[in-house]
């Protein structure tokens, strides 16, 4: 129940194109959901979140579309870029803030 | 500059060892985590830790210990390193009732030889 699934393991978009990542849940306690963004040797990077009480965030190039019947999550970046290159984790609390449960991770390739 | 800093970055011991990674956070953040992130960039929890409760993931080690001088800092404290334990560990922080999820630090790359 604790357990966060995320798909696909690996994506190649062309550069202009849209990137697609889903996550979906179990536990119907989590309420904050955000995406981390992180590039090689650096520490995972905080990217956009969302709770449960909307069903759409979107900041620039980047969406979150929430599901709460589904219990099912999704990353839109839009317009990818080369610089978008990056592995993306979904990740999810029921404590409001603290103790996330994470994706296992998409790895995010652009190309020129 | 606000952060999440971790030192060393990279750090490179023999088997047998017993080294420290230290994180220090100026966020005033309530809670702080050690994660390791395997080959495979699955983040693994290792700890979470405010000054009322200490969480330890089952799965992990006891040769691993968590210390905490005060709320700012949260050291990891690895005893009889063994080959399995190379990895990326990142410490992070986060604010208890708040938005805005986890500031990780850099990371330290730990290989046992």
């Amino acid at each position: 129940q604790q357990q966060v699934k995320q798909s696909p393991q690996s994506l190649i978009v062309q550069k202009g194109g849209i990137s697609i990542i889903n996550c979906a849940y179990e536990n119907t306690a989590f309420d904050y959901f955000p995406w981390y963004q992180q590039f090689p040797g650096k520490g995972p990077a905080l990217l956009i979140a969302i709770r449960p009480d909307v069903s759409e965030k979107k900041e620039g190039r980047f969406t979150i579309s929430f599901n709460k019947s589904a219990k099912q999550f999704s990353l839109h970046i839009m317009d990818s870029q080369p610089g978008d290159s990056a592995t993306y984790f979904c990740a999810a609390s029921g404590n409001y803030g603290q103790n996330f449960v994470f994706g296992p991770g998409t790895r995010l390739s652009v190309l020129p | 500059d606000t952060a999440v800093s971790q030192t060393p970055k990279y750090l490179v011991t023999q088997m047998g060892n017993d080294k420290s990674i230290k994180c220090e956070q100026n966020l005033g953040h309530d809670t702080m985590y050690w994660y390791k992130q395997d080959s495979k960039k699955f983040l693994k929890i290792m700890f979470s830790y405010n000054n009322k409760e200490l969480i330890i993931n089952e799965t992990v080690p006891n040769r691993f210990s968590p210390k905490s001088p005060d709320k700012a800092h949260l050291n990891l404290h690895i005893n009889s390193l063994e080959l399995g334990d190379s990895a990326v560990y990142f410490c992070a922080s986060s604010q208890a009732r708040a938005d805005g999820g986890y500031t990780f630090g850099s990371g330290t790359r730990l290989t046992v030889v």
